[in-house]
């Protein structure tokens, strides 16, 4: 069964104070892991998808990478509007079915 | 904005009622998902469609169905509802079904409340 698991479950940095978030996943087989920031009673907002071992991606004050183990969200010089939990999910190689296996998420709070 | 649109927005009910919660997909997706939300279980995939066509299933209660019809939206339906079934409902879509990696762009979800 495909499984992911995100730490930690919350950060609070200062603005300007970098950080990374971790998510850590089991798959048979993996076809995509995705991370989509969601705000507070919103629907989900894509962000990044990552394909194979050692792929970046890069957005403003975000890089994802990815292992074949894990990967990470870096936040760097973050702004009070960056406060929002980050969620990765995995996608399995697994035709017929397109499901997303989400972790539990990292709440992200930035102090002014 | 994603482009899926949910409604209704809130839903306040009673135990044993059922409900109807109705999505919308990006122009131009053939693929729906219905994905919940607890407090305590993050989000769970619930059911797919494609173009019509249930694909895939996940951890569906029985009381629970879905359809899709042939203009593309999708309704959820849950039914004999339980104090347990309060919790964010979101629908996703995506463009493609099976072969590539396509993005899950969600709406922004339906809110139950049974009481």
């Amino acid at each position: 069964e495909d499984q992911v698991t995100q730490s930690p479950e919350a950060l609070r940095l200062q603005e300007g104070e970098s950080s990374s978030l971790n998510c850590s996943y089991t798959v048979s087989g993996l076809r995509g892991l995705f991370w989509y920031r969601q705000d507070p009673g919103k629907g989900p907002e894509f962000l990044f998808t990552l394909y194979s071992a050692g792929e970046e991606k890069e957005k403003e004050r975000l890089k994802a990478t990815l292992t074949k183990k894990e990967s990470f969200l870096h936040i760097t010089a973050p702004k009070p509007e960056d406060s929002a939990t980050y969620l990765c999910a995995v996608q399995a190689r697994n035709f017929g079915n397109e499901k997303l296996t989400f972790g539990t998420g990292t709440r992200l709070t930035i102090i002014p | 904005d994603s482009g899926v649109t949910q409604t209704p927005k809130h839903l306040i009910t009673a135990t044993g009622q059922r409900v109807t919660l109705r999505c919308s997909p990006r122009s131009g997706d053939l693929s729906v998902y219905w994905y919940q939300q607890s407090l305590d279980q993050g989000l769970q995939f619930l059911i797919q469609y494609y173009n019509g066509e249930e694909r895939a299933k996940g951890n569906i209660l029985e009381r629970f169905s879905a359809q899709q019809f042939p203009d593309l939206h999708s309704e959820l339906n849950l039914s004999s509802l339980e104090l347990g079934d309060s919790a964010l409902y979101f629908c996703a879509s995506s463009a493609l079904a099976g072969g590539t990696t396509d993005t899950q762009y969600f709406g922004p979800g339906t809110r139950l409340t049974v009481l």
